[in-house]
């Protein structure tokens, strides 16, 4: 079975800095890996995926995430934090499994932006 | 728009009521996934189906069923509802023929048992 955990429930950055959500997955074959945000009171929508080519995904609204087989990580950065970042972020795994491919969340990272 | 939709958007009722939630996938997608969005349980996968074949079960109670019709919606029925039932449900779809396993989310559906 395969899981995340998401370090810090809450990260607070000033605007304009590098924002960094940590994920770290558990997984026994090759995983996707994803990263959804949640604003209040709305669906989560897709940040970025990876799906076993190019380790360095690049997401929408400037976010980009390592896959690091070797510290089982899929950390979510951003050089340069905006006011409309802040959100709820979640790192999720799933396994190709054919027409079986449940997500599995971590618990979520609160970020807020500091003016 | 992730061009999955659910209603009703918001539902409240009382503890023991039965009430039914629907979804309608991605147009060309065959897989439906539900989960459940809950400040203690935080987000929880429920249960899939793959063209009108459950596929998989997650931490669904027994008190709660669904199903996939031939037009590929689906439904998610909660009965003797309790207080704990409270809690965002979500419907995700998908092509699920193996691909990336990306899933699209509707906007959910907000249920409060009183």
């Amino acid at each position: 079975a395969q899981s995340v955990t998401q370090l810090g429930s809450h990260v607070s950055v000033s605007e304009g800095a590098l924002v960094l959500l940590r994920c770290n997955y558990s997984s026994s074959v090759p995983p996707y890996l994803f990263w959804y945000v949640q604003y209040p009171n709305q669906g989560l929508q897709l940040l970025l995926k990876y799906t076993s080519a190019a380790t360095l995904v690049k997401g929408i609204n400037g976010f980009e995430a390592e896959f690091k087989k070797s510290e089982t990580s899929f950390h979510l950065t951003k050089p340069s934090a905006h006011m409309s970042d802040a959100a709820e972020y979640f790192c999720a795994v799933s396994v190709a499994n054919f027409g079986n491919e449940k997500l599995t969340f971590g618990t979520g990272t609160r970020l807020t932006i500091i003016p | 728009d992730s061009g999955v939709t659910q209603t009703p958007k918001h539902l409240i009722t009382a503890t023991g009521q039965r009430v039914t939630l629907r979804c309608s996938p991605r147009s060309g997608d065959l897989s439906v996934y539900w989960y459940q969005q809950s400040l203690d349980q935080g987000l929880q996968f429920l249960i899939q189906y793959y063209n009108g074949e459950e596929r998989a079960k997650g931490n669904i109670l027994e008190r709660f069923s669904a199903q996939q019709f031939p037009d590929l919606h689906s439904e998610l029925n909660l009965s003797s509802l309790e207080l704990g039932d409270s809690a965002l449900y979500f419907c995700a779809s998908s092509k699920g023929l193996a691909g990336t396993g990306e899933q699209f989310f509707g906007p959910g559906t907000r249920l409060t048992v009183l």
